[in-house]
């Protein structure tokens, strides 16, 4: 019955390598995000999926792409690993209802990528 | 643009005694704010949010926060402190100007709970 979940939750892997992290929700919300928490734990937004398509779309090294199947999925592919994508990286979902910004974000476990 | 800054890193405080974790905001819209709460090496739960109804909004394990127009504040209490308090919360401003649901996260801070 988990609302989002992410897999896997840990990731070990060398630079250069490609790698691939899966975000799915059973919440039926139709947007979802991609965020980065870094060492400090500062969060900040990467990506923005509503019902398939790219809403939001910060300044993030195009080695990063998001892939949205359906709206119940957002995978993050991230190519070429560099020491500096090492974070926590978390999947969001909400629901659009009026105006997006008063909607609350359910967020994943989170995803722990250590790039060696 | 909108921003919040949260004034403390870190917060110690003993078990049974109140909490107070400080927030400012900044938005040249009438904000949406929120507090969310991350436990060790677990994803990020909202505690309550502020959606211009009630100023004093309450939320969940006991948490409130009161929002001050003319202090641009949204601080963060809860009347006695419990050990399962002890995490990071984060103030956090939706980016209204957009109208993409970004969220903008304070820098956090670190709640202790001493026994």
């Amino acid at each position: 019955d988990t609302a989002v979940s992410q897999t896997p939750k840990y990731l070990v892997t060398q630079m250069g390598n490609d790698k691939s992290i899966k975000c799915e929700q059973n919440l039926g919300h139709d947007t979802m995000y991609w965020y980065k928490q870094d060492s400090k734990k500062f969060l900040k937004i990467m990506f923005s999926y509503n019902n398939k398509e790219l809403i939001i779309n910060e300044t993030v090294p195009n080695r990063f792409s998001p892939k949205s199947p359906d709206k119940a999925h957002l995978n993050l592919h991230i190519n070429s690993l560099e020491l500096g994508d090492s974070a926590v990286y978390f999947c969001a979902s909400s629901q659009e209802e009026g105006v997006r910004s008063y909607n609350e974000q359910f967020f994943g476990p989170g995803t722990r990528l250590t790039v060696l | 643009a909108q921003s919040v800054t949260q004034l403390d890193s870190h917060v110690s405080v003993s078990e049974g005694t109140p909490v107070l974790l400080r927030c400012n905001y900044s938005s040249s819209y009438s904000p949406s704010l929120f507090w969310y709460v991350q436990h060790p090496n677990k994803g990020l739960q909202l505690l309550l949010k502020y959606t211009s109804a009630a100023t004093l909004v309450k939320g969940i394990n006991g948490f409130e926060a009161e929002f001050k127009k003319s202090e641009t504040s949204f601080h963060l209490t809860k009347p006695s402190a419990h050990m399962s308090d002890a995490a990071e919360y984060f103030c956090v401003v939706s980016d209204r100007a957009s109208n993409t649901g970004k969220l903008i996260f304070g820098q956090g801070t670190t709640l202790q709970v001493k026994p």
